[in-house]
């Protein structure tokens, strides 16, 4: 079965500092995957998505994130954090394009002045 | 162009009583997906239609939960009788003119007392 594990529940980063969060998941054959984020009260937005390629993505809002089969890790990284990004950030894996998404735990990002 | 549209944003009941959610997916997208989403947790799929044809319903509690999409555009969830445990957020999104993208509406948060 297919499952993500996002390790770190809550990270804290000043302003302007670099930023990565972790993200692993368990899938036999090459996922489809995906960082969406959570601002309070609001619904998911897609932030970027992983179907074949380039194993190194861009997003949205300066995001971007690298897949790496050896390590079965799918990264998000952003060089400088925004206040703005405070929010919760959850990756995700689809067994095909159009199937199902299994979300994982998310990870709440805080922000410092 | 609209997004996915919920209603009620809040919802606050008593146990045993029923509830219903309405969602409005982006025009002219064929798919629809429920997601159930606890304190703390990722969403989890309840229920994926595909035009008017509910075609992934195994994570559904169906002794008080069902779903009906009836004309394939928008849909309503329903809970009878709500229990304790029920209380979470219910997303809703759709997907469809040709994109792979999952998008997301800003949820009904519903708190059964």
């Amino acid at each position: 079965a297919q499952s993500v594990t996002q390790p770190d529940i809550h990270i804290t980063v000043s302003e302007g500092a670099s930023l990565e969060l972790r993200c692993n998941y368990s899938y036999g054959a090459t996922p489809y995957l995906f960082w969406y984020v959570q601002s309070p009260g609001q619904g998911l937005q897609l932030l970027l998505k992983y179907f074949s390629g380039d194993t190194l993505v861009q997003g949205i809002k300066g995001f971007e994130a690298e897949f790496k089969r050896s390590q079965s890790s799918f990264n998000l990284r952003k060089p400088s954090v925004h206040w703005s990004d405070a929010a919760e950030y959850f990756c995700a894996v689809a067994k095909l394009r159009d199937d199902k998404i299994i979300f994982g735990k998310g990870t709440r990002l805080h922000i410092l002045p | 162009e609209a997004g996915v549209v919920q209603s009620p944003r809040y919802k606050i009941i008593e146990k045993k009583q029923p509830v219903a959610f309405w969602c409005n997916p982006i025009s002219g997208h064929n798919t629809l997906y429920w997601y159930l989403q606890n304190l703390g947790q990722g969403p989890e799929l309840l229920i994926r239609y595909e035009n008017e044809e509910a075609v992934d319903d195994s994570q559904l509690p169906k002794d008080r939960f069902s779903a009906e999409r009836l004309k394939g555009v928008d849909s309503t969830l329903k809970i009878q009788p709500a229990e304790l445990g029920d209380s979470a957020v219910y997303l809703c999104a759709s997907r469809g003119g040709g994109t792979d993208t999952q998008y997301f509406g800003p949820g009904t948060r519903l708190t059964v007392l």
